[in-house]
């Protein structure tokens, strides 16, 4: 079965700094993607970024960046200019084949002014 | 265009009861998620319908269940309540069966006394 492990159950930063959100996965398979999920205070998870492991170069949407190292099986989420809203819960997730998506337990992040 | 929308919004009920959740996907979508968030435990996958059929099942036991309708909206009903189902229910829809993004709804906070 797949296994999705974020290491760091909080995390904080100051405004305008870059954090790291770690994320490791367990699977047999060769292709799937992996996807970061942000999910505001009292709002609706939205999707951050996504990968696909059969891409090399590494996934990035603005300030937001991955480092996906497929041999390790490590898929991290960099924030550069780390802004207040930001501030969220962070879910590393999976998917492969026909499985519903697989998340981990989530990285709270907290921007500091 | 209407994203997912889920109802009620919050609910309340006491240990036996029974509970019935709502989720209308986005118009195009066929593929319906449930995913219950308690706390602690990040997202847990419940159930995850398709053109009207069940194509996945958590590991939850059988008072949990399900149905998608014609019109690709969906319901979650919980039997028989326990203290430990008090959590976030979301609900996601994707087109089709991909492995892209899930759109998710704001969740029903289900509260049980």
């Amino acid at each position: 079965a797949q296994t999705v492990t974020q290491s760091q159950p909080e995390m904080s930063v100051q405004e305008a700094e870059t954090v790291t959100l770690s994320c490791t996965y367990d699977t047999s398979e060769s292709n799937y993607y992996l996807f970061w999920y942000k999910q505001p205070p009292s709002r609706q998870m939205i999707l951050v970024i996504r990968q696909e492991a059969y891409k090399q170069q590494n996934a990035t949407e603005n300030r937001f960046s991955v480092n996906f190292q497929k041999a390790a099986k490590s898929f991290s989420l960099k924030i550069s200019d780390s802004q207040l809203g930001d501030t969220a819960m962070y879910f590393c997730a999976f998917i492969s084949g026909n499985t519903p998506l697989v998340f981990g337990k989530g990285t709270r992040l907290s921007v500091i002014a | 265009e209407a994203g997912v929308t889920q109802s009620p919004t919050h609910l309340i009920k006491t240990r036996g009861q029974q509970a019935t959740l709502r989720c209308s996907p986005i118009s195009g979508h066929t593929s319906v998620y449930w995913y219950q968030q308690a706390l602690g435990l990040g997202l847990q996958f419940l159930l995850w319908y398709d053109e009207g059929e069940e194509r996945n099942r958590g590991n939850f036991p059988p008072r949990f269940s399900g149905r998608q309708f014609p019109n690709y909206s969906s319901e979650l009903n919980v039997n028989a309540l326990e203290l430990e189902d008090s959590a976030l229910y979301l609900c996601a829809s994707s087109f089709g069966v991909v492995a892209g993004e899930l759109f998710f709804g704001e969740g029903s906070r289900l509260t049980v006394l």
